[in-house]
């Protein structure tokens, strides 16, 4: 079957902590994975991605790694700060002739100063 | 570059009237897409465009009807607006070129309440 999940709904961490988001997926065949980062009353913001042949891609601040022998996506912010504070998901393509995206239900960051 | 825009922000609905979600992007991407969010929950597919004249069902298409007569345009119509259908809704477009990344571009949402 089709699903991306998280494992852990909230998260909260002190401004300058790294944070790490956990998510499971279970469709072998998707072949793009994406975070989206979403504040309050806004749509999802594309964060990073990361192809289904590669392990880790980092950005700026951000790493995405992929595990694919147990499903598993992380995304890892460095020295989270306030604004980071937002709803975070993940996200697996599957692409069946167009790119069918997956939510997983989504991960609320806390950074406290 | 405006992005995805989204008209109107927020709108309460009576049970069983009709609205329509209007919906443009300037980025000429073919692909485009309609979302429901509702509470504390994930994103879930309603139609969707692979460019003008195509549009086809999602995961959740009832009670929604769409059409893709421009690139830039897709709007949502809700018919005989249902309770259920309370929640925020969002369009998206992407290009459908793969080797452009694929990124999909959401619109900021609009709220809907049916009461």
């Amino acid at each position: 079957g089709e699903s991306v999940g998280l494992h852990l709904p909230t998260l909260s961490v002190q401004e300058g902590d790294n944070s790490i988001i956990n998510c499971a997926y279970s469709n072998s065949a998707s072949d793009y994975f994406i975070w989206y980062k979403q504040e309050s009353g806004k749509g999802p913001q594309f964060i990073i991605d990361i192809r289904s042949n590669m392990d880790k891609r980092q950005g700026q601040r951000v790493t995405v790694l992929l595990n694919k022998t147990v499903k598993h996506l992380s995304l890892q912010i460095a020295a989270t700060q306030p604004g980071d504070s937002a709803v975070y998901f993940c996200a697996e393509r599957i692409d069946t002739g167009f790119q069918k995206l997956v939510f997983g239900t989504g991960t609320r960051l806390l950074v406290s100063p | 570059n405006a992005g995805v825009t989204q008209t109107p922000k927020f709108r309460i609905l009576k049970i069983g009237q009709s609205m329509t979600l209007q919906c443009t992007q300037d980025m000429n991407h073919n692909y485009m897409y309609w979302y429901r969010q509702d509470p504390g929950m994930g994103l879930k597919l309603i139609y969707y465009s692979v460019g003008a004249g195509i549009t086809d069902k999602g995961e959740v298409p009832n009670g929604y009807n769409v059409s893709r007569s421009t690139t830039e345009d897709f709007p949502l119509r809700l018919e005989l607006a249902a309770p259920s259908q309370t929640s925020v809704y969002f369009c998206a477009s992407s290009y459908s070129d793969q080797g452009r990344g694929n990124t999909i571009y959401f619109g900021e949402g609009s709220w809907l309440t049916v009461v």
